[in-house]
């Protein structure tokens, strides 16, 4: 089965300073597209950042930055400048086949 | 904006109740997913549906049947439930046009409580 792995269950950072959550997947395809979405406490799941496999180029959303590692099939994001808001369950997901990983819980810590 | 409604935020049933969770989506999207969301276990694809009355099963189908009739509806049935059925369902859809490249919209889940 083609899987999505993210391997911390739960991280904090400090206010104002970077955090990196890492997400692996496995798939055989050559073309497809990476997402990570969030989900804020008690509130509906948004699309964070999207990545293109076939880009070599990582995406960036203003504080959010990811590092795509096509061979390695690893597809990390990248929070600089954490802010309260922050605070969320991460899901980083691979819609060829409708997976998602298990979740990053992100506490951002005043 | 992209506006994803389920019927319900919180359910409690019984074992062996037939259960209807309903999503609607007032983007015109014509892919439409089910997923259940447990607790180390991430979002898991139940159902999805391309096209008006066409399904396909996901990752877990079994206990679970799906309608849809019209675009902007997709239901969740649940035949006969069971407690370990006990979970946050989330409906979500997308566009077809732009393939894998678009997101996924996604309701506010709904828990349900199997007894």
């Amino acid at each position: 089965a083609q899987t999505v792995t993210q391997s911390q269950p739960e991280m904090s950072v400090q206010e104002a300073e970077t955090v990196t959550l890492s997400c692996t997947y496995d798939t055989s395809e050559n073309n497809y597209y990476l997402f990570w979405y969030k989900q804020p406490p008690s509130r509906q799941m948004i699309l964070v950042i999207r990545q293109e496999a076939y880009k070599q180029q990582n995406a960036t959303e203003n504080r959010f930055s990811v590092n795509f590692q096509k061979a390695a099939k690893s597809f990390s994001l990248k929070i600089s400048d954490s802010q309260l808001g922050d605070t969320a369950m991460y899901f980083c997901a691979q819609t060829l086949n409708m997976r998602f990983g298990a979740g990053t819980r992100l506490t951002v810590k005043p | 904006d992209v506006k994803v409604t389920q019927s319900s935020r919180y359910l409690v049933k019984r074992t062996g109740e037939k259960v209807f969770l309903e999503c609607v989506q007032d983007m015109d999207h014509e892919n439409m997913f089910w997923y259940r969301q447990d607790p180390g276990l991430g979002l898991r694809l139940i159902y999805f549906s391309y096209d008006v009355k066409m399904k396909e099963k996901g990752d877990i189908p079994e206990g679970y049947s799906v309608s849809r009739e019209k675009k902007e509806r997709f239901s969740l049935i649940l035949e006969s439930a069971s407690t370990n059925q006990t979970s946050m369902y989330l409906c979500a859809s997308s566009l077809t046009k732009g393939g894998g490249y678009n997101e996924q919209f996604f309701g506010p889940g709904t828990r349900l409580t199997v007894l």
